[in-house]
């Protein structure tokens, strides 16, 4: 069946550092992959789409990998802050494309 | 522009009971996603609704069933609620071709059974 893995689930790091954060999934070939970001008690809020012919994404200070080899994406964060502190997920769009099929999530701390 | 917007945000029910949760979606969007998040897993899907109709639907029991109206906006009733029906139901909405621009989700009803 169908599953995503993101790499664990609580990740701590220092004010400043880049935050990478991993998601693998099995028994997929995704046209492309999401990332979220959420607050607790919030709902998910949209970051990035990267496509499976894409190497790499950007968007400010956050970058985004997708390897369909793999079958892995990263999700990096340079120059961390506190305010980046969040449960952050991976999705990817399910069998019909109209959906998606969400990991558990990696809980971020920054530290100042 | 308002956003996904959903109602109540913290409901309390017993054990057998029904609940009906509600939702308007992000202005232009005419499809309408719902999911189930327990605490500290992942949101999971439940249904999709697409005018009027239910379009796709996750692994949920009957016990779990929608409804879409003209409006666009959605509900979402579960019957005979058990223990584990605990959780944040998040309201997603995007446009009919697909999400690759990303799913809107609503701030969720915190649902607790007691």
């Amino acid at each position: 069946s169908q599953k995503i893995e993101q790499n664990s689930e609580a990740l701590n790091i220092q004010e400043g550092k880049t935050a990478t954060l991993t998601c693998n999934y099995t028994n997929y070939s995704p046209a492309y992959l999401q990332w979220y970001r959420q607050d607790p008690g919030r709902g998910p809020v949209f970051l990035l789409l990267i496509r499976e012919n894409e190497k790499e994404k950007r968007k400010e200070r956050l970058k985004v990998t997708f390897d369909t080899t793999l079958k892995q994406s990263l999700f990096h964060i340079t120059a961390s802050q506190p305010a980046d502190s969040a449960t952050y997920l991976c999705a990817l769009p399910d069998n019909y494309g109209q959906n998606f099929v969400f990991g558990p999530g990696t809980r971020l701390s920054v530290l100042p | 522009d308002a956003g996904v917007t959903q109602s109540p945000t913290h409901l309390i029910k017993t054990r057998g009971q029904q609940v009906t949760l509600r939702c308007s979606p992000k202005s232009g969007h005419d499809t309408v996603s719902w999911y189930q998040q327990a605490l500290g897993q992942g949101p999971q899907f439940i249904f999709q609704y697409y005018e009027e109709e239910e379009r796709q639907r996750g692994n949920f029991p009957d016990r779990f069933s929608g409804h879409q109206f003209p409006n666009y906006s959605s509900e979402l009733n579960v019957n005979a609620l058990l223990l584990g029906d605990s959780a944040l139901y998040l309201c997603a909405s995007s446009l009919a071709q697909g999400g690759v621009e990303g799913l809107f989700f609503g701030p969720g009803t915190r649902l607790t059974v007691l």
